[in-house]
């Protein structure tokens, strides 16, 4: 079963457009959810968080979004530059004061074109 | 301030070989997960350990994988006599603990032929 969901693959945007890439979730235990960023060959890299006592976190180009009603996150990149170019995974977990553990989504691959 | 090490980066192991990974936290953290990454696929949690104790191993397969965090040295995966389907990116992530933002290392990359 698919907890947390991405449900596309890629994502392809031009350099300077704003990058929306999508995430659901079907577990409401969720309480705490990130975005990590990977490059081929790389561990993932944390890329900005969000807590669900708030329903937007802003950190410059990278805004995430949290709609806790429909289960749903989204992380805007604006402007996209091409070193953006990334698979983007969406991350979630339950933060219970025991194991802290994420449960990933599959990921995105977003190229932004020069 | 180093990050995360994982070694070794790539391990290719025969069928029914010992496959052993390397993981050392960054300084200060006393948290270390182990995720594997099958190809087109999310990571998937496998075990939660801190210092000599192992907290969740619920994502850990029942046979042949078992993992450990002496109170001094890295953390090590160890997978007995691999099969094909173990082939995987293995990543290590380690926290302070209570904090969510865990850094990952760069994985090991294990090929089993």
């Amino acid at each position: 079963d698919q907890q947390v969901k991405q449900n596309s693959p890629s994502l392809s945007v031009q350099e300077g457009r704003i990058s929306i890439l999508n995430c659901d979730y079907t577990n409401s235990m969720f309480d705490y959810f990130l975005w990590y960023k990977k490059y081929p060959a790389e561990g993932p890299t944390f890329l900005i968080s969000i807590s669900s006592i708030k329903d937007k976190n802003e950190d410059g180009r990278f805004t995430v979004f949290l709609n806790k009603s429909a289960k749903h996150l989204s992380l805007h990149i604006v402007p996209s530059q091409p070193g953006d170019s990334a698979v983007y995974f969406c991350a979630a977990s339950v933060s219970r004061g025991g194991s802290e553990k994420l449960v990933f989504g599959k990921g995105t691959k977003l190229t932004v074109n020069p | 301030n180093a990050g995360v090490m994982q070694n070794p980066r790539h391990l290719v192991r025969r069928r029914g070989q010992e496959a052993r990974l390397r993981c050392s936290p960054m300084k200060g953290h006393s948290h270390v997960y182990w995720y594997r990454q099958l190809p087109e696929e999310g990571l998937k949690f496998m075990v939660y350990l801190q210092k000599e104790n192992i907290i969740d191993e619920s994502g850990m397969p029942k046979e042949r994988f078992s993992a450990e965090f002496p109170k001094e040295g890295p953390s090590i995966l160890r997978i007995q006599q691999v099969v094909r389907g173990d082939s995987a990116a293995y990543f290590c992530a380690s926290e302070i603990g209570g904090v969510t933002e865990a850094f990952f290392g760069q994985g090991t990359r294990l090929t089993v032929v």
